[in-house]
């Protein structure tokens, strides 16, 4: 079974640039993370989708941050304008709960995009 | 609020030897599940392991061990004979009922140099 995939895996923008993440969830996976993790901490919820939902977007910077999951299945991340406290890996994971607000399913996460603001 | 702590923020051992990673976590809920993750060099999380707060019982698979203390909000981690593929940070997270889904807490991670 194939895991999440990310693209791309890397990207080196100057600040005041725009940029976006693309992510394919699991197969048959219904819910779908954005997380942000900074150089040594762990890893921070942006966003999570349920299907073509957003769940929680609590943490998600709106100002200048965006994401969508228009078909329900992969989705886009995007930074507009960027700014330097932005350089971390972004990280996406799926889960199976097909139930909105379904609590302890396993997350799995893809490789992730390495951001560097400069 | 939940809160996770890895007091340890990063761990020596030599090849062979025994090492136990810390986590420490709050929460107001009696249902939670608790998780461990391994972070390889590569950067993806590599799921290991789901808890949930009804089941105290200890895993153990292969050189991996998990002990689960309600009492004292622990959920330590052992890794028994170490290899240098171990080395990694690992992560302790934390998923409660918050009602908006199944967000995951992180700790700050504990970064494993496993020497030959």
């Amino acid at each position: 079974e194939a895991g999440v995939a990310q693209s791309p895996r890397y990207k080196i923008i100057e600040k005041r640039q725009s940029v976006a993440f693309w992510c394919n969830p699991i197969s048959g996976h219904a819910t779908l993370y954005w997380y942000q993790q900074i150089l040594g901490q762990g890893p921070k919820l942006l966003i999570q989708f349920q299907n073509n939902g957003v769940v929680d977007d609590s943490q998600l910077p709106k100002d200048r941050f965006s994401a969508e999951r228009l078909k329900g299945v992969d989705s886009t991340l995007k930074i507009q304008p960027a700014k330097l406290e932005d350089s971390a890996v972004y990280l996406c994971a799926s889960s199976l709960d097909r139930r909105r607000g379904a609590v302890g399913e396993t997350q799995y996460f893809g490789p992730g995009t390495r951001l560097l603001v400069l | 609020a939940q809160k996770v702590t890895q007091a340890q923020t990063e761990i020596s051992v030599v090849e062979k030897e025994d090492v136990t990673l810390d986590c420490v976590y709050e929460t107001r809920d009696t249902t939670y599940y608790l998780f461990w993750y391994k972070q390889p060099p590569s950067g993806e999380l590599v799921f290991l392991i789901r808890r949930n707060s009804f089941d105290e019982q200890n895993e153990i698979s292969g050189r991996y061990s998990w002990n689960f203390q309600k009492s004292t909000s622990s959920f330590n981690f052992t890794i028994t004979a170490s290899q240098v593929v171990d080395s990694a940070v690992y992560f302790c997270a934390l998923s409660e009922n918050n009602n908006a889904g199944n967000m995951l807490t992180f700790g700050g991670g504990t970064r494993l140099m496993v020497k030959p």
